[in-house]
């Protein structure tokens, strides 16, 4: 069965204060791996998706990392408007549908 | 600008009720899918539909019911048999083949009184 890990559960950092998320993964043969953002009372908004060992994506102050088992999503000089929950998701082997979530860390950003 | 509708926002059922939740893109995509979120829990699946006219079943499919009548429109009824419906859903969308980036809709709160 695909799991999904992603720690913490919740992280508090200053403006400016650079750190990363993580997402441990048991998959049977990666098709990739998203990253979500989600704010309160909506849903989630697509960052990007990786699909090799050593790939990576940036978007903004955003940059995702993937290994064979755990990709990282760090934050770098974040701002109170990264506030928000933070996604995993991976899709097993091609034909398969179904994204497996983690349960997300919900970063707080304070000014 | 394209996107994913979901109505209602807020949504109350009464134990015994059916309740239908309304999702409709238009982007143009043909797969669609319904989550169902619950605090500290991943976002689950519940149906998801490929192409007009066919759908299929989710992890947690029993108590649901959908629909695809049309492409722009994959309505979810909660029926009474589902024993704990009270949780956030989720409508989402993506472009058939492209097994990333979906675009979800903004949810319905379901709530039993």
């Amino acid at each position: 069965e695909d799991q999904v890990t992603q720690s913490p559960e919740a992280l508090r950092l200053q403006e400016g204060e650079s750190s990363s998320l993580n997402c441990s993964y048991t998959v049977s043969g990666l098709r990739g791996l998203s990253w979500y953002r989600q704010d309160p009372g909506k849903g989630p908004e697509f960052l990007f998706t990786l699909y090799s060992a050593g790939e990576e994506k940036e978007k903004e102050r955003l940059k995702a990392t993937l290994t064979k088992k755990e990709s990282f999503l760090h934050i770098t000089a974040p701002k109170p408007e990264d506030s928000a929950t933070y996604l995993c998701a991976v899709q097993a082997d091609f034909g398969n549908e179904k994204l497996t979530f983690g349960t997300g860390t919900r970063l707080t950003i304070i000014p | 600008d394209g996107g994913i509708t979901q109505s209602p926002k807020y949504l109350f059922r009464k134990e015994g009720q059916n309740v239908t939740l309304s999702c409709e893109q238009n982007l143009n995509h043909d797969a669609m899918y319904w989550y169902r979120q619950d605090p500290g829990q991943g976002l689950r699946l519940i149906y998801y539909s490929q192409i007009v006219n066919d759908f299929q079943k989710g992890d947690i499919a029993e108590g649901y019911s959908v629909s695809r009548e049309k492409k722009e429109s994959f309505p979810l009824t909660v029926t009474s048999a589902q024993k704990n419906p009270t949780a956030f859903y989720l409508c989402a969308s993506r472009v058939a083949g492209d097994y990333y980036g979906y675009t979800f809709g903004s949810g319905t709160r379901l709530t039993v009184v």
